[in-house]
């Protein structure tokens, strides 16, 4: 069974940095073809995908965001984080990990409940 | 960047209609483009992806269609736990979703 969990602080500052962690379970990041992504939907919005980190290792980030993105993977904690600088009060944002692969089109076939993140001082 | 045109905005029907939902590439994605649903406080659920085919577990009721620029969702018999909000997204030129379509009751 694939599950994924985000978790992370709630509330945060502006101008601080913000790290979401994905938590994920009955897959492995090191099998072949396996991407997790991280994808935020600002309340009432659409969905923005943000970042995407490969089996491989390597690492993708939207081209509007990605001075302020780093993601990471431990693939024996089977996690995948996020940190985002420089928060300011227009990424107050449902946060979401999903995950996809290659084999199967590379689209977002599970995806975690998100966990909110609201912005302000 | 690749923006999706989803219309309706909101789409109000009733259990056993048929529900068709839009979604306009502003260039072409191929068939790369896939349907979600979405419930209040959950995850999306991915519904169709490669413009027609259902994804695992999703039932024969959801149908998907186009190629290019201009694609539909299908939902042959509105069952209750249809009402939600649904977003295209194409991935032929990195990740982008429509704004959705609320199908309510």
């Amino acid at each position: 069974q694939v599950t994924l969990k985000e978790s992370g602080p709630a509330l945060v500052k502006p101008t601080q940095t913000l790290t979401l962690t994905c938590i994920f379970s009955g897959f492995s990041l090191n099998t072949r073809g396996m991407r997790l992504s991280w994808i935020r939907q600002p309340p009432g919005k659409a969905l923005e995908w943000l970042a995407r980190i490969d089996w491989d290792g390597h690492k993708f980030y939207s081209t509007s965001l990605k001075s302020r993105l780093t993601i990471s993977k431990d693939t024996a904690k089977n996690q995948v984080v996020l940190t985002v600088t420089n928060m300011d009060p227009v990424d107050t944002a449902t946060y979401y990990c999903a995950r996809s692969l290659t084999i199967s089109g590379d689209y977002f076939d599970y995806w975690g409940q998100g966990t909110l993140v609201t912005v302000s001082s | 960047e690749v923006v999706l045109t989803q219309s309706p905005a909101t789409l109000s029907l009733s259990p056993g209609e048929r529900a068709t939902l839009s979604c306009r590439a502003s260039q072409s994605v191929s068939s790369y483009l896939a349907w979600y649903q979405q419930k209040p406080g959950q995850g999306p659920r991915l519904l169709i992806y490669d413009a027609s085919n259902r994804a695992t577990g999703i039932p024969a009721r959801f149908s998907g269609s186009g190629s290019g620029t201009d694609f539909t969702l299908t939902i042959s018999s509105l069952e209750p736990e249809d009402f939600a909000v649904y977003y295209c997204q194409q991935r032929n030129d990195w990740y982008t979703f429509g704004q959705g379509t609320k199908l309510q009751i």
